[in-house]
């Protein structure tokens, strides 16, 4: 079963500087994605980024990136000039396909917050 | 214009008494899912349904029934409420193949007395 491991329960950083979130995951599939999503106060649940895994790039949405290294399964999210407004959980989430469908299996997030 | 909306926001409930969620997705997406996030923000996957067919039923107890009467609904009922049960009720849709993104609604968080 695929599992997805979030190593940093919280991390704060200062507003303007960097931070990255950890994410491994555990799968004997060759073909996948991966996710980050995000969890402000309000409980909504916001995509942050995708990453195809055939892709050797690495996605990248305005102020996120991600470092995806495939052999060693990881997937960390990269936040440049954090903002307040980042100050969120943070769920890295791996998507498999059982049975013809689609379904996510989310880690345990990590609280990030942004000090002003 | 809401993309998937849920209702109720907040369900606050005797154990024993059924309810339901409801849901509703305007993407034109053909897959919707129920997810549950319990008191520790964990989150996981209780039931897709694909064009109205159940795809994905997650060892969940039967006293949770899932009805898509079209495409574009998902409703959750659940019957004989456990205090167990109090958690917060994502409903998601996409559309199916290649990774498509799962579009979330605001949640449903259900309190059980």
């Amino acid at each position: 079963a695929q599992t997805v491991t979030q190593s940093q329960p919280e991390m704060s950083v200062q507003e303007a500087e960097t931070v990255t979130l950890s994410c491994t995951y555990d799968t004997s599939e060759n073909n996948y994605y991966l996710f980050w999503y995000k969890q402000p106060p309000s409980r909504q649940m916001i995509l942050v980024i995708r990453q195809e895994a055939y892709k050797q790039q690495n996605a990248t949405e305005n102020r996120f990136s991600v470092n995806f290294q495939k052999a060693a399964k990881s997937f960390s999210l990269k936040i440049s000039d954090s903002q307040l407004g980042d100050t969120a959980m943070y769920f890295c989430a791996f998507m498999t396909y059982p049975g013809g469908s689609e379904k996510l299996v989310f880690g345990k997030g990590t609280k990030l917050t942004v000090n002003p | 214009d809401t993309a998937v909306s849920q209702t109720p926001k907040y369900l606050v409930t005797q154990m024993g008494n059924d309810k339901s969620i409801k849901c509703e997705q305007n993407l034109g997406h053909d897959t919707m899912y129920w997810y549950k996030q319990d008191s520790k923000k964990f989150l996981k996957i209780m039931f897709s349904y694909n064009n109205k067919e159940l795809i994905i039923n997650e060892t969940v107890p039967n006293r949770f029934s899932p009805k898509s009467p079209d495409k574009a609904h998902l409703n959750l009922h659940i019957n004989s409420l456990e205090l167990g049960d109090s958690a917060v009720y994502f409903c998601a849709s996409s559309r199916l193949g290649q990774g498509q993104p799962q579009h979330f609604g605001d949640g449903t968080r259900l309190s059980i007395l």
